[in-house]
């Protein structure tokens, strides 16, 4: 069945330590993929996206993520996270046809400590 | 920047009231969606709107749902009869052109609670 899928629901980390948010997708072929996040009391906002090419993308904020074809999955990296990149991550993919919609997983709540 | 404006924020109702939620979209924006998260819950995809016509709506979005978009800047969701299991958290989005590749940008949701 189609999917995606955020295995992580809720991830803590130390305030400089680096984080990996885990993303993995099934699909009949590689969609368009997307990291958004919500901070508390605001919209979704689009952190990145990879289309094709280069499979390391540079997002804002820092983040970056790597799509892997073999393993299906567009994981979200941060070399040194700040307090205030608390909140939730959401990965999304859209289709190559058909569908303007996005899919989303079920997110990852990150909480940050001093 | 532009942003996706939603209102109210919070939306308390009754069962079997009527609600609507309104969504004022990027304003060069031609396709608008809804998409609604019950808590703990992924964000599910309700509908999509171009050329002041649905073109696309999952099985969620049945006939206690419709849209509009009543003027050049709004883009409503009503839903005409709420059900407890309604209560959730329902975002806005717009997008310059369709397909799965336009980035939507999002507004920041109305949660629903419905008693």
């Amino acid at each position: 069945a189609q999917s995606v899928t955020q295995p992580d629901i809720h991830i803590t980390v130390s305030e400089g330590a680096s984080l990996e948010l885990r993303c993995n997708y099934s699909y009949g072929a590689t969609p368009y993929l997307f990291w958004y996040v919500q901070s508390p009391g605001q919209g979704l906002q689009l952190l990145l996206k990879y289309f094709s090419g280069d499979t390391l993308v540079q997002g804002i904020k820092g983040f970056e993520a790597e799509f892997k074809r073999s393993q299906s999955s567009f994981n979200l990296r941060k070399p040194s996270v700040h307090w205030s990149d608390a909140a939730e991550y959401f990965c999304a993919v859209g289709l190559l046809t058909g569908a303007n919609n996005l899919f989303f997983g079920t997110g990852t709540r990150l909480t940050v400590i001093p | 920047e532009p942003e996706v404006t939603q209102t109210p924020s919070h939306q308390v109702t009754q069962m079997g009231q009527e609600v609507i939620l309104r969504c004022v979209p990027i304003s060069n924006h031609l396709y608008f969606y809804w998409y609604r998260q019950i808590l703990g819950q992924k964000v599910e995809f309700l509908v999509s709107f171009y050329n002041n016509e649905i073109s696309e709506k999952s099985e969620i979005f049945d006939d206690q749902f419709s849209v509009e978009r009543p003027d050049g800047s709004n883009f409503t969701l009503k839903i005409r009869s709420t059900k407890l299991e309604d209560s959730a958290m329902y975002f806005c989005a717009s997008s310059v052109g369709g397909g799965g590749a336009n980035i939507q940008y999002f507004g920041a949701g109305t949660r629903l609670s419905v008693l």
